[in-house]
């Protein structure tokens, strides 16, 4: 069975810097899929960015980047610039590769603190 | 944009009660899902379905049991609630495309058993 750790239940950063949340999973497959998904105090959770475990090259969507270390099973989150709307709940996800309506199996989620 | 809803945000209930909990998506997506989210636990997953009729346990369905009439909705329900069930309930749904799915998710509901 596939496990997602994030060993860092609270983080904090100061508007304007940058904060890296982490995230370690363990699993047999060669190809599967990441996430990080985003949940605001009260409000509904959304995608932030994917990775495609067969891609090389580390996803960035805007502000958030990843750095994924395949043969580490690493996977963290870099958010740049931080915003006060940044403050939120932040879960890493994984999935299997390749089956449709597959489970998502969630980390134990970061509470990202963004301070003015 | 993708619009899941579920029925209550917060809901109490005394122990041995029924409960049902309903979500409904407005975008056609063939896979629904049911997760209870507790501090330090994440999101686990209860059930889900990829079709109507159709559903498979997920990690922790003792207790639990879901309903699938209409592809749109899917229901939990706890046939006889305990003060364990007290958690963030969460829906999510997403379309069968392989590669490319994702799952959207609902605000949530807060389940108070007393």
């Amino acid at each position: 069975a596939q496990t997602v750790t994030q060993s860092q239940p609270e983080m904090s950063v100061q508007e304007a810097e940058t904060v890296t949340l982490s995230c370690t999973y363990d699993t047999s497959e060669s190809d599967y899929y990441l996430f990080w998904y985003k949940q605001p105090p009260s409000r509904q959770m959304i995608l932030v960015i994917r990775q495609e475990a067969y891609k090389q090259q580390n996803a960035t969507e805007n502000r958030f980047s990843v750095n994924f270390q395949k043969a580490a099973k690493s996977f963290s989150l870099k958010i740049s610039d931080s915003q006060l709307g940044d403050a939120a709940m932040y879960f890493c996800a994984y999935r299997r590769w390749g089956t449709s309506g597959s489970r998502l199996t969630f980390g134990e989620g970061t509470q990202l603190t963004v301070n003015p | 944009d993708v619009k899941v809803t579920q029925s209550s945000r917060y809901l109490v209930k005394r122990t041995g009660e029924k409960v049902f909990l309903e979500c409904v998506q407005d975008m056609d997506h063939e896979n629904m899902f049911w997760y209870r989210q507790d501090p330090g636990l994440g999101l686990r997953l209860i059930y889900f379905s990829y079709d109507v009729k159709m559903k498979e346990k997920g990690d922790i369905p003792e207790g639990y049991s879901v309903s699938r009439e209409k592809k749109e909705r899917f229901s939990l329900i706890l046939e006889s609630a305990s003060t364990n069930q007290t958690s963030m309930y969460l829906c999510a749904s997403s379309l069968l495309a392989g590669d490319q799915e994702t799952q959207y998710f609902g605000p949530g509901t807060r389940l108070l058993v007393l």
